[in-house]
């Protein structure tokens, strides 16, 4: 099915842990990004990528390292997990800059 | 710089009345506007899109906005509200006139329709 899918959907690590974050669309869009949404802060952009092998820094990149080998891949890694980096993260793509973006359901993460 | 604000954390409207949630904007350029949709353990879905043209814009289950260039304001309207809309509503806007790509969201606003 056409879609953006993140895997997994829960997933419950340590502190220290490296945790990746997957992120997977079929509509071969250039642009893609990674947010997380927590209480009082809203949406928060961590990365994003124009295209292939193009990736830049967003609001809150620190702890976090992304790649983009694929146009249609664009995973999320936490190298060494804290617990400030408990939430609800969200991949998104868009096939141009002026198109909405459509979002995965999101990956609820708990950092214990 | 481009921003985008939310005044109200909360909107309740009793079922079948009309409903508005609120979204001023600013930028150094044209604005291109969004409003978003997101329900419990959901991602965010795309609603309407402001990109030029007609002020009024129609979209997704019943939902419209209004393009206010002198006000900086692009209000989520509903002509009859459903419990069923009670959910998240995010505005979102990104510059035209800038060279990033990237749109800003509002801070969200809760829509509780009561019946």
């Amino acid at each position: 099915d056409a879609g953006i899918t993140q895997s997994p959907r829960y997933k419950i690590t340590e502190t220290g842990r490296q945790v990746t974050l997957m992120c997977h669309q079929t509509w071969s869009h250039s642009y893609m990004f990674w947010y997380r949404q927590d209480l009082g802060h809203g949406l928060r952009l961590i990365y994003y990528s124009a295209a292939a092998d193009i990736t830049d820094k967003g609001e809150v990149p620190d702890g976090y390292v992304v790649s983009r080998s694929k146009t249609e891949n664009f995973p999320l890694t936490l190298e060494s997990a804290t617990r400030s980096q408990t939430s609800v993260y969200f991949c998104a793509s868009a096939g141009e800059i002026n198109q909405p973006q459509h979002f995965g359901d999101g990956t609820r993460l708990s950092i214990l | 710089a481009q921003s985008v604000a939310q005044p109200e954390d909360q909107v309740n409207v009793a079922e079948g009345n009309p409903l508005t949630v609120k979204c001023t904007y600013s930028v150094s350029g044209n604005p291109y506007l969004f409003w978003y949709v997101q329900y419990p353990n959901r991602g965010l879905q795309f609603l309407l899109k402001y990109i030029t043209g007609d002020n009024l814009v129609k979209g997704s289950y019943g939902f419209e906005a209004e393009f206010n260039k002198s006000q900086t304001s692009f209000h989520l309207k509903k002509p009859s509200a459903l419990v069923s809309d009670s959910a998240l509503y995010f505005c979102a806007v990104r510059d035209s006139s800038g060279g990033s790509y990237i749109p800003t969201f509002g801070r969200g606003t809760s829509l509780i329709v009561h019946p």
